[in-house]
């Protein structure tokens, strides 16, 4: 099967502490992107990235970082440096079309809580 | 901030009825991308508008784009209860990134 997925789907967080959420993609897009959720909002972009071994901020980027080492894989990293990290975290890849973007596909998320 | 705007926040209508939802935006754009989600998972992208298009149909679905007045609007016609979700438009914009901009949703509830 194509598609994408995020792994933890809940996590629990001490404060304090980094803790790394996975995405991985099989559709052989090019582009992949992090978004953060909060309760009954809309999505705000963290990072995202174009092409392997390249990354850019997106709107939220302080106090997360990421790689972007295989076309597959984009790891985000939540660290201690992000004040209130609790939230609903979606993962997307893309590829580019002929005529500008395609849609976007988005894995299932991840819940993140911090104690 | 960037996000785009949807109205109505929240819109509760009987089954069979149709459901109209609009979203604003503030950049020029690429094409405007209408997303579902249901509660707790990810979304899933319904229909894409380019900016040269006006109107779009899939299924049950309507789209419109007016570029003039940066809005577009949602039709959902013959509504059902598996309807019920979140509602997002996402426009992508013409900055020479692949970047897209998310509003900030519909809380659509069809009652059965």
């Amino acid at each position: 099967d194509g598609g994408i997925t995020q792994s933890p789907k809940y996590l629990f967080r001490k404060e304090g502490q980094n803790v790394t959420l996975s995405c991985e993609q099989n559709l052989n897009h090019d582009a992949m992107y992090w978004y953060r959720q909060d309760p009954g909002q809309g999505l705000r972009l963290i990072y995202y990235s174009q092409i392997v071994n390249d990354f850019q901020k997106g709107d939220i980027a302080e106090g997360y970082s990421v790689s972007r080492e295989k076309k597959e894989s984009f790891p985000l990293t939540v660290t201690s440096a992000q004040k209130n990290p609790t939230a609903f975290y979606l993962c997307a890849s893309s590829a580019p079309g002929l005529v500008g973007y395609n849609e976007q596909f988005f894995g299932p998320g991840t819940r993140l809580t911090v104690l | 901030s960037q996000q785009g705007e949807e109205d109505p926040q929240a819109l509760s209508i009987q089954e069979g009825e149709n459901a109209t939802m609009n979203c604003s935006y503030k950049t020029s754009i690429n094409n405007l991308q209408w997303y579902r989600q249901n509660s707790g998972r990810g979304l899933v992208h319904l229909i894409l508008i380019r900016s040269n298009e006006r109107e779009k149909h899939s299924g049950r679905l309507r789209v419109t784009l007016d570029t003039s007045k940066k809005s577009s609007s949602l039709l959902i016609t013959a509504s059902r209860a598996a309807d019920t979700a979140s509602y997002f438009c996402a426009t992508a914009i013409t900055s020479g990134t692949y970047k897209y901009i998310f509003g900030t949703g519909t809380r659509l509830k069809v009652l059965a």
